[in-house]
């Protein structure tokens, strides 16, 4: 149980469009998924909260505008990287909390993003 | 301000030793901490976790410490296998109160030689 998936694992987009990242509990229902960025050899970075039914909150330094997050169901959460430059690639990951737990967070895959 | 971190970067042991994996947290509320692992190019996997009212837990070949006092967190391997080769993470249940938002520490790169 308590699986997290994400979709695409790996998107190649070109710079200036935008690219959606789909993050899915497949057995259980989240209220609240988190989505976060890594770069090589480096920790994973919150980037925003996302409660379903209610606006993301975001993380000091990261642009709402630019990372926007849908989470419109219990079990999908959605982040858009609109306008994407190359700085933007990196290795996105989201984990989900089950609504009927309070500790746990169950990781996805990630999606590897490479803007060129 | 909070942050998790790790006192090395790189852990090299011989296959079938035990491996220790330490890790400093600075916030002294947090009341939950948790043990990832992280291969090449995939997601964090959980390891184990462990609450602030206990000071040891023990998984499948693992265990967890906890020192309060001194804001301490361990994760030991025993009998490492190559498998276990990868980037292991602490991670703390920062914020305030429930937001569930973690913390993670810095990553420690565990390589198992055979």
């Amino acid at each position: 149980g308590a699986v997290v998936s994400q979709h695409p694992s790996r998107v190649i987009c070109k710079s200036g469009t935008s690219v959606k990242i789909e993050c899915r509990s497949l057995d259980f229902q989240a209220t609240t998924m988190f989505w976060y960025r890594q770069f090589p050899k480096k920790s994973l970075m919150l980037m925003a909260t996302s409660n379903e039914g209610s606006k993301a909150t975001y993380e000091q330094g990261v642009e709402k505008d630019k990372f926007l997050i849908n989470h419109a169901s219990l079990t999908l959460s959605t982040l858009t990287v609109t306008s994407a430059h190359p700085e933007d690639s990196s290795f996105y990951i989201c984990s989900a909390r089950d609504r009927q737990g309070y500790y746990e967070q169950y990781f996805g895959p990630g999606t590897r993003l490479t803007v060129t | 301000g909070e942050s998790v971190g790790l006192h090395l970067p790189t852990l090299s042991v011989q296959e079938g030793d035990n491996s220790i994996i330490n890790c400093a947290y600075s916030n002294s509320a947090s009341d939950y901490f948790i043990w990832y692992k992280q291969e090449s190019g995939k997601g964090p996997q959980f390891i184990i976790d462990i609450r602030s009212n206990m000071d040891k837990r023990q998984g499948q070949r693992v265990t967890v410490l906890l020192n309060k006092t001194v804001k301490h967190l361990s994760l030991q391997i025993a009998a490492t296998q190559p498998g276990d080769s990868a980037v292991y993470f602490c991670a703390e249940k920062g914020g305030s109160g429930n937001t569930g938002k973690l913390i993670f520490g810095q990553g420690t790169t565990l390589q198992v030689k055979p």
